[in-house]
């Protein structure tokens, strides 16, 4: 069965780095990109961008450009979010998600959500 | 970018009753003959769970009570007969253009 599992819950101080990860199974990994949202607390879902796992070629909303950014380990059939110098706001919960194929694009497997938490 | 803008932004609704949520996009999300709008559940502490897409398809292993209708720019999900677990956060998403915008939700309760 297909499943995202997604790295554990992480503790920063603004201006440091986190990278969350997200490991495939179940599925040809490079057969399908992947896609982040972001969750804030209390908020609806955003739209960070996705990742053609095939070619490596990133996607981002303009919101997201800059300190955001996609990465994958193809060996290890998983894709990376990492976000670099750290503000309070980039405290919310991110979710991997599986660009379906055949579903016109929809997110059709979701992995668990990674809490991030950034507090001095 | 596309504006995906969500009504209500909550209601409250009878068990075993119809709820109705409204999605209008602020322009088509077709291409091709084909309807780029997908629906999703979110209960808290949970990922969202993709319920209907390219409008109208039922995901596998949703139940039949899930329905979704429309195209262009006016797309709606019904939930008929409405059961207790069906309390959460619904929202609609277009996967025509980038960047893939999502409404801004609308919290069901069951009463």
């Amino acid at each position: 069965q297909i499943q995202l599992v997604q790295s554990g819950p992480e503790l920063k101080k603004p201006g440091e780095t986190v990278r969350i990860s997200c490991k495939a199974s179940g599925y040809t990994f490079t057969t399908a990109g992947m896609q982040w949202v972001q969750k804030m607390p209390g908020k609806g879902l955003k739209w960070i961008g996705w990742i053609n796992t095939h070619s490596g070629v990133p996607k981002y909303a303009e919101d997201f450009k800059g300190r955001f950014a996609f990465s994958l380990e193809t060996s290890a059939s998983t894709a990376y979010l990492q976000i670099s110098n750290l503000k309070n706001e980039d405290t919310a919960t991110y979710f991997c998600a599986r660009r379906g194929t055949g579903t016109n694009y929809a997110m059709d497997y979701w992995g668990q959500g990674t809490s991030v938490t950034v507090s001095s | 970018d596309i504006v995906l803008t969500q009504s209500p932004a909550s209601l409250a609704v009878s068990l075993g009753q119809r709820a109705t949520i409204s999605c209008k996009a602020s322009q088509s999300v077709d291409y091709d003959g084909d309807s780029y709008m997908n629906w999703y559940q979110q209960k808290p502490g949970q990922p969202p769970k993709l319920l209907i897409y390219a409008a109208s398809n039922l995901e596998s292993g949703i139940p039949a009570r899930f329905s979704g209708s429309g195209s262009g720019t006016d797309f709606t999900l019904n939930i008929h007969p409405v059961e207790e677990e069906d309390a959460a956060t619904y929202y609609c998403q277009q996967s025509n253009e980038d960047p893939y915008t999502f409404g801004g939700g609308t919290k069901l309760e069951i009463k």
